[in-house]
């Protein structure tokens, strides 16, 4: 089965610094994708950044990036000029092609002006 | 990008009732729809894969007598709770798949008094 693990349950960080939130995952499978999803109080999953794994090259989306080490399997989230709305809770996720989600238990992130 | 919707967002059930939620894909055919379960300050879970036209498909620990998923059609599929317990009060969000992407509903709230 596939899991994935945050263990970083709080996060904080002062506004327009970086923050890095961890994610490792376990799988034995060679083809799948990886997601950083961010969670508002309004509850509604929003799509941070994804990354394929057959590709080598670490997403990137503006102030978002992942650090992808598929052998390590590991999956971190880096923000960067850390902004006031990026507070939430963020998921990272894993699932196989046409699979569902399979989610960690989540960081707490505050944003402090 | 694609917009799915849920109904209702927020119901309140006497124990022992049957509620249905709705999850309807707006703008494109999702083939595949899934169904997930929070409960508060926690992850989300998978509770089932649905494709249109094809019977369910339950995680391990969900009870496919009590969760009866419905995915007549391309556009929508339904959750109905069958005898709701209190225990049974948590965050249901659908999400819905067209090809390699998935998108999420803004959940229901499920309320058993």
């Amino acid at each position: 089965a596939q899991t994935v693990t945050q263990s970083q349950p709080e996060m904080s960080v002062q506004e327009a610094e970086t923050v890095t939130l961890s994610c490792t995952y376990d799988t034995s499978e060679s083809d799948y994708y990886l997601f950083w999803y961010k969670q508002p109080p309004s509850r509604q999953m929003i799509l941070v950044i994804r990354q394929e794994a057959y590709k080598q090259q670490n997403a990137t989306e503006n102030r978002f990036s992942v650090n992808f080490q598929k052998a390590a399997k590991s999956f971190s989230l880096k923000i960067s000029d850390s902004q006031l709305g990026d507070a939430a809770m963020y998921f990272c996720a894993y699932r196989r092609p046409f699979g569902g989600m399979r989610f960690g238990a989540g960081t707490r992130l505050t944003v402090k002006p | 990008g694609a917009v799915v919707s849920q109904h209702p967002s927020w119901v309140i059930c006497k124990s022992g009732t049957s509620v249905k939620i709705e999850c309807r894909s707006l703008d494109f055919q999702a083939t595949t729809m899934f169904w997930y379960r929070q409960f508060p300050k926690q992850s989300l879970m998978l509770m089932a894969t649905s494709n249109e036209g094809s019977k369910a498909t339950y995680e391990q620990g969900v009870e496919k007598d009590k969760f009866l998923i419905n995915h007549a059609s391309l556009t929508l599929s339904t959750l109905t709770v069958t005898s709701a317990h209190p225990e049974d009060s948590s965050f249901y969000i659908c999400s819905a798949s067209s090809s390699s992407e998935q998108f999420f509903g803004p959940g229901t709230r499920l309320t058993v008094l």
